[in-house]
């Protein structure tokens, strides 16, 4: 069972745009769109902020989107605030009822 | 408000059982809705699931993991709980349970509700 694929870092000003890759494969984010995005500040316990095709949870503000193309996910935080500088983990089903997480991309607000 | 709460030894000795409960308030699982999760997290090191374990009694586990993990339940208290067996310094770290879960009519995929963390050493 791979962990999916994320970038180590990105970085972004504030008021911008950046993105977040979660690559896959056919047999999780492939094939089933049950992909969920989490934000973890250090110390802290992660946070869910989007999960399925493009949800948020009560509470979690609007500029963070969720999006799916073939095998690979990807989270884009609009208006970046320097709030947002955190840890975000993909995590998606991944057959025989198991789930596989991402190994985490650090946002740095510059 | 907490809802969810790891309990356990915080120091295990290698090739010994590491043992925690995860305590949950009343009423914040529907046990025909949720499972209780398991993730890990080595430090300065990204998320790994463990497991998890539906409230009528079924789990699931990661691969790499099933040999040596047992998760079992118990409504009755409010609890489930987590056994890794056979432990080395490679399984040191923060262990949260979460609250899995689904949208409507679908099973759980989702963590929505994580515990605060507990950390776990193994040293002799």
């Amino acid at each position: 069972q791979s962990a999916l694929t994320q970038p180590a870092s990105v970085s972004g000003s504030p008021g911008q745009s950046v993105t977040i890759s979660c690559a896959g494969a056919s047999n999780n984010i492939g094939t089933y769109s049950l992909v969920s995005w989490y934000q973890q500040y250090p110390g802290k316990a992660p946070k869910l902020i989007i999960f399925g095709s493009n949800q948020r949870p009560s509470g979690v503000s609007t500029r963070f989107s969720g999006s799916k193309s073939g095998n690979t996910a990807s989270l884009t935080i609009s208006g970046l605030q320097s709030e947002d500088e955190a840890d975000y983990y993909c995590c998606s089903y991944a057959e025989r009822s198991t789930f596989v997480f991402g190994g985490g991309t650090k946002v740095t607000v510059l | 408000q907490v809802h969810l709460q790891e309990s356990g030894p915080g120091l295990v000795k290698p090739s010994e059982t590491l043992s925690l409960t995860c305590n949950v308030s009343r009423g914040f699982i529907n046990r025909n809705s949720h499972y209780g999760g398991w993730i890990r997290q080595p430090p300065g090191k990204g998320l790994e699931w463990i497991g998890s374990i539906s409230f009528t009694g079924s789990p699931y586990h990661n691969p790499s993991l099933r040999s040596r993990v047992t998760l079992l339940v118990d409504e009755s208290k409010n609890q489930f709980s987590l056994k890794l067996t056979s432990v080395t310094a490679a399984d040191t770290g923060f262990y949260y349970c979460a609250r899995h879960s689904g949208e409507p009519g679908m099973a759980p995929y989702f963590f929505d509700s994580w515990g605060q963390g507990a950390l776990v050493t193994v040293s002799s």
